[in-house]
């Protein structure tokens, strides 16, 4: 399996509090995902990463913000929480952002916001 | 942005059958079309990735196929087995952005 832990696992939380979720990978991979997993939506992608500091908008990114400070951490925010972004989030890597390259997926973190 | 479309409705089979998974994209013609697999609570795994000028791509019990003509991609498990009751999702896009099916649940009963 490839090297990529997500924390929180699980995470429930109130409504307009601020929420991070941190996405850590061993496999030095240059690109990195968030997506958002909703039944009868599948995965849709948030934000990606293509480099330290180097980032940019998914399908869905309104109410979410990332940051990429070193190759292995990738930290998505959500600035104050909302009920719509109850979901489970995968993080995901990839050796390279063509869509030739698979890409590994973490465990996936359930957010629950109330 | 493309579209992609699989069968919402679980597939059941019988143990030893051949299944196969229907993937319909809209909008232009991919490069490149993936397939992964979930099971419940964990995250996709990939399987097989085939490119535009491939019509078919085998990898043990596992056959895509690529029709850019009827826009379409089938994966078959062959001699299927309790095991390959998971989620299958289809996958395909550009310039570093994948798009995902809902994927189709498949459920092999002895």
């Amino acid at each position: 399996d490839a090297g990529i832990t997500q924390s929180p696992r699980h995470k429930v939380t109130e409504t307009g509090t601020p929420v991070t979720l941190r996405c850590h990978q061993t496999e030095n991979h240059r690109y990195m995902y968030w997506y958002r997993q909703d039944p009868g939506h599948g995965l849709r992608l948030i934000h990606y990463s293509y480099g330290v500091k180097d980032t940019d908008k998914g399908e869905v990114s309104d109410g979410y913000s990332v940051s990429r400070s070193k190759t292995e951490d990738f930290l998505l925010t959500l600035e104050s929480a909302t009920s719509s972004q109850t979901s489970v989030y995968f993080c995901a890597i990839s050796e390279s952002g063509r869509t030739s390259y698979e890409q590994y997926f973490g465990p996936g973190t359930r957010l629950t916001v109330t | 942005s493309q579209k992609i479309e699989q069968n919402s409705e679980a597939l059941n089979i019988q143990e030893g059958k051949t299944a196969t998974l229907t993937c319909n994209y809209t909008n232009y013609s991919p490069a490149y079309l993936q397939w992964y697999r979930q099971d419940p609570g964990r995250g996709p795994v990939f399987l097989l990735l085939i490119r535009e000028n491939e019509k078919e791509k085998r990898k043990e019990r596992l056959k895509v196929t690529f029709d850019t003509t009827l826009k379409q991609s089938l994966f078959h498990i062959t001699a299927s087995q309790p095991a390959d009751s998971a989620t299958y999702l289809c996958a395909t896009g550009t310039a570093s952005k994948l798009t995902f099916g809902t994927g189709t649940r498949l459920q092999v009963t002895l």
